[in-house]
């Protein structure tokens, strides 16, 4: 495709439930990263996959996150058991390898109420 | 971990005139410093970045700067325009084989009053 593709564009989850995040890189794409980004702030980073391996899920703020890319494209981003606190802008992004630009997609804006 | 701090939050310039962003960094093994531009509702674009081994780039009317010694690197856009208007993020990171993780600072909303 022409860029990363992200949905849901919006999701909304009562508290306690589990989410499912999608990603589609940039085709060709071999390094893929997730940031969460709140309101009014810059994104965070949460976790990098190079191909379909898990190399730093440093960022990942708890046990209820889990992230996958079983054949190295696309990647799901998992919350469960959902809390406000999980409210944010959830953004994929992709590089052709380790030392090229990084480009993003629109973003997941998650609610928990 | 790396840090990166940028002022102003905020920057409201006239049309024509040029605005200037500036970031500061913490670890000075950091060697890739890119710039991202976000509108309301999408995502960070590229805009232009700087390498460690270069302490100067110029891309029509945005140019970045680099100096490694101080730990900061500014953003410069000349003749702005409204279009120009959004919220501008510096980030830092270190090129290595494990992946180019972004450490991003908060942010400076841009606005370009006509």
């Amino acid at each position: 495709g022409a860029g990363v593709s992200q949905s849901p564009r919006y999701k909304v989850a009562k508290r306690g439930q589990d989410v499912a995040l999608r990603c589609d890189p940039i085709s060709g794409h071999v390094s893929l990263f997730w940031y969460q980004q709140a309101l009014g702030q810059g994104p965070e980073f949460l976790t990098y996959f190079q191909n379909e391996a898990q190399l730093d899920k440093s960022g990942l703020p708890s046990d209820r996150f889990f992230a996958e890319r079983p054949e190295g494209s696309v990647s799901t981003l998992k919350i469960q058991r959902t809390q406000q606190e999980d409210s944010a802008v959830y953004l994929c992004a992709s590089s052709s390898d380790s030392l090229s630009g990084v480009f993003f997609g629109s973003g997941t804006q998650l609610s928990v109420l | 971990g790396e840090n990166v701090e940028q002022h102003p939050s905020t920057l409201s310039v006239q049309e024509g005139d040029s605005a200037v962003i500036k970031c500061t960094y913490s670890d000075s093994a950091s060697n890739y410093f890119p710039w991202y531009k976000q509108e309301l509702g999408k995502g960070p674009q590229l805009i232009i970045d700087i390498r460690s081994n270069v302490g100067e780039k110029k891309d029509q009317r945005i140019a970045v700067t680099l100096n490694k010694t101080a730990k900061h690197f500014s953003l410069h856009i000349t003749e702005t325009q409204p279009e120009d208007s959004a919220v501008y993020f510096c980030a830092a990171s270190l090129f290595k084989a494990a992946g180019n993780k972004l450490t991003f600072g908060g942010g400076t909303r841009v606005l370009v009053k006509p």
